[in-house]
């Protein structure tokens, strides 16, 4: 696609009830990161994805959250038992990176985000 | 672990002017990368500029420019002419030898008329 795609655009759930928001990287783009952004705050990082292995998990706040990426492509972070701590902005990024240290690369594109609200 | 500090939650300068934002990381790679990124209120993350760390020289990007200073672990950003699109929040970042990349809590950044 033209931009890095999340969906949906705007989340309202319980407490305690389990939500997936998707991310759509840009075709071809190799890495994928989440971050979550609580109001007028900076960004918080989650995770990130080489491909489908994520490399480094240790920005999940807790075992309630968790995410993957299949075909190199779409990834879902999942939220399970949600508290109201959990609401937020949570953006995806992706960008292109070629093998090596210095190979070429993108900036960050980042998606338009899913605002979630937990109830 | 590498962390990145913002330590200006806010700033306001005069259009027209010049400001300076600031931005500490520690870390103990000796390669890495250092980004700025803009995020105006329709909260669309925009790449200002980037630094590689083993390139001495400051990067420019037109009226933006940075002050990198590696033994101090400090890269600050100067806005020369201030225009009143340049309102927005400034999200300093630092991009590990494994690709994380991980962002300060950034700068609001007000242009007064």
């Amino acid at each position: 696609g033209a931009g890095v795609s999340q969906s949906p655009s705007n989340k309202v759930t319980e407490k305690g009830k389990d939500v997936e928001l998707r991310c759509d990287p840009i075709s071809g783009h190799t890495a994928l990161y989440w971050y979550r952004q609580s109001l007028g705050q900076g960004l918080e990082f989650l995770i990130y994805f080489q491909g489908n292995s994520a490399p480094d998990k240790s920005g999940l706040p807790s075992d309630r959250f968790s995410a993957e990426r299949t075909g190199g492509s779409v990834s879902t972070l999942t939220i399970q038992r949600t508290q109201q701590e959990d609401s937020a902005v949570y953006l995806c990024a992706s960008s292109f990176r070629s093998p090596g240290y210095r190979g070429a690369d993108s900036p960050l594109h980042f998606g338009n985000g899913t605002r979630l609200t937990v109830t | 672990a590498q962390t990145v500090t913002q330590s200006q939650p806010e700033m306001s300068v005069q259009e027209a002017e010049t400001v300076t934002l600031s931005c500490t990381y520690d870390t103990s790679e000796s390669d890495y990368y250092l980004f700025w990124y803009k995020q105006p209120p329709s909260r669309q993350m925009i790449l200002v500029i980037r630094q590689e760390a083993y390139k001495q020289q400051n990067a420019t990007e037109n009226r933006f420019s940075v002050n990198f200073q590696k033994a101090a672990k400090s890269f600050s950003l100067k806005i020369s002419d201030s225009q009143l699109g340049d309102a927005a929040m400034y999200f300093c970042a630092y991009r590990s030898r494994d690709d994380k990349i991980i962002f300060g809590k950034g700068t609001r950044l007000h242009i007064l008329p």
